[in-house]
């Protein structure tokens, strides 16, 4: 099965600037990755999908890659705000409806 | 309005003695899934159900069991909760894998403490 690797060490970054966060993964490239934003004590909550045909996806202040080459997803936040401090999490579906996480990457945007 | 609801969100039970958590959905989803989550670390997956087919990872514990009586309910039973189940399990739903828009509903989660 897939191996989802997320940088463990927090990103500590002013505001204002971009945070940019990496997802890799080690097999078969999936049809499409998702990213999610989970605070302390919730449920993970759904961001942006994007396909393996698709080389970039928008949603306001965000940005998601797809490089199957790379076997990587980058994740940008520009403009960035303390409110988007949080853990950043990677997932893809595997086959069967499986869909699986990587362990996320802590946020922590500093006014 | 709630999409996904878990409860309870805080549960203590004790020692080996057996507990059900429950998920229910208004989205009409036909895969619901159900993790554990443990600290700084990734929502790990148990099962997950696709209509009424269950499909069991193979390192989940015999020791954890579901049901899924309709499309809108789903229960994780632990038969003998040891210390090291205590964990956020968190249930979530989704279209199937095929669809156009498949990303996962979440509820809020079952903090369970084990004593």
């Amino acid at each position: 099965s897939q191996k989802i690797e997320q940088n463990s060490e927090a990103l500590n970054i002013q505001e204002g600037k971009t945070a940019t966060l990496t997802c890799n993964y080690t097999n078969y490239s999936p049809a499409y990755l998702q990213w999610y934003r989970q605070d302390p004590g919730r449920g993970p909550v759904f961001l942006l999908l994007i396909r393996e045909n698709e080389k970039e996806k928008r949603k306001e202040r965000l940005k998601v890659t797809f490089d199957t080459t790379l076997k990587q997803s980058l994740f940008h936040i520009t403009a960035s705000q303390p409110a988007d401090s949080a853990t950043y999490l990677c997932a893809l579906m595997e086959y069967g409806n499986k869909l699986v996480f990587g362990a996320g990457t802590i946020l922590r945007v500093k006014s | 309005d709630a999409m996904v609801i878990q409860n309870p969100r805080y549960q203590v039970t004790q020692f080996g003695k057996p507990v059900t958590l429950s998920c229910s959905q208004t989205l009409n989803h036909n895969v619901m899934y159900w993790y554990q989550q443990k600290s700084s670390q990734a929502p790990k997956l148990l099962f997950h159900y696709y209509d009424k087919d269950f499909n069991n990872e193979a390192d989940t514990p015999d020791n954890f069991q579901s049901r899924r009586p309709n499309t809108s309910f789903c229960f994780l039973d632990i038969r003998s909760p040891g210390l090291g189940d205590a964990a956020m399990y968190l249930c979530a739903t989704s279209r199937e894998g095929g669809h156009m828009n498949t990303e996962a509903f979440f509820g809020q989660g079952t903090r369970l403490t084990v004593v």
